[in-house]
């Protein structure tokens, strides 16, 4: 089971980039790393996934080095709205068609005005 | 709205009862999650089901059981409650259950047990 360590808590201030690291140093070979975002009493939503180099979205960018121990979330510009729990997952494949995602504590991330 | 719709959105009971939570995942989305969050534990997977057969087992109580329905609808059955179980259950669907499938997450049942 590939286990992720991230910060607890980071602080910015809106119109900045944000970059929030994940280490997962036992990721397995048929692991993608996924991020979810989460608002108080509110559900996870999915924001990015990626296997390795560079995936960019609408919201988001990640990054993931050649040896896929680690994973970066990039925010652009950030708002106050950004404000949540970021958790990074790597799927565990139990079996064909199984999907066990292990959320960690994740990391608070506050923006200030 | 992710599409996934879960009832009750509050659930207030005492120690020692038993409650049924519901799921209805997005619409063609065969795999279906339960997950519980409470304040000291953090969102924790409890099962995955896919078209109807359990896939995928997480840190699930004897005392919960849960089943995936024909129409693809989930039930999570909680019995002899305590105090502990008092949490947020969310339901999440995806496609398939494959290792790169999106879950939805549903808004989510505030169990409290007194």
């Amino acid at each position: 089971l590939a286990k992720t360590t991230q910060p607890i808590s980071m602080d910015s201030y809106e119109g900045q980039e944000v970059n929030i690291t994940c280490s997962h140093n036992n990721i397995a070979t048929n692991d993608y790393i996924t991020w979810y975002q989460q608002f108080p009493s509110q559900g996870p939503r999915f924001i990015i996934q990626g296997y390795k180099t560079k995936v960019t979205n609408e919201v988001a960018s990640l990054f993931i080095p050649a040896d896929r121990k680690s994973s970066t979330l990039s925010l652009p510009r950030v708002s106050l709205s950004d404000t949540a729990v970021y958790y990074c997952l790597v799927g565990d494949v139990i079996i064909q068609g199984a999907q066990k995602l292990v959320f960690g504590q994740g990391t608070r991330l506050t923006i200030n005005p | 709205d992710s599409g996934v719709t879960q009832t009750p959105k509050h659930l207030i009971t005492a120690t020692g009862q038993r409650v049924t939570l519901r799921c209805s995942p997005r619409s063609g989305d065969l795999s279906v999650y339960w997950y519980q969050q409470s304040l000291d534990q953090g969102l924790q997977f409890l099962i995955q089901y896919y078209n109807g057969e359990e896939r995928a087992k997480g840190n699930i109580l004897e005392r919960f059981s849960a089943q995936q329905f024909p129409d693809l609808h989930s039930e999570l059955n909680l019995s002899s409650l305590e105090l502990g179980d008092s949490a947020l259950y969310f339901c999440a669907s995806s496609v398939v259950g494959a290792n790169t499938d999106t879950q939805y997450f549903g808004p989510g049942t505030r169990l409290t047990v007194l």
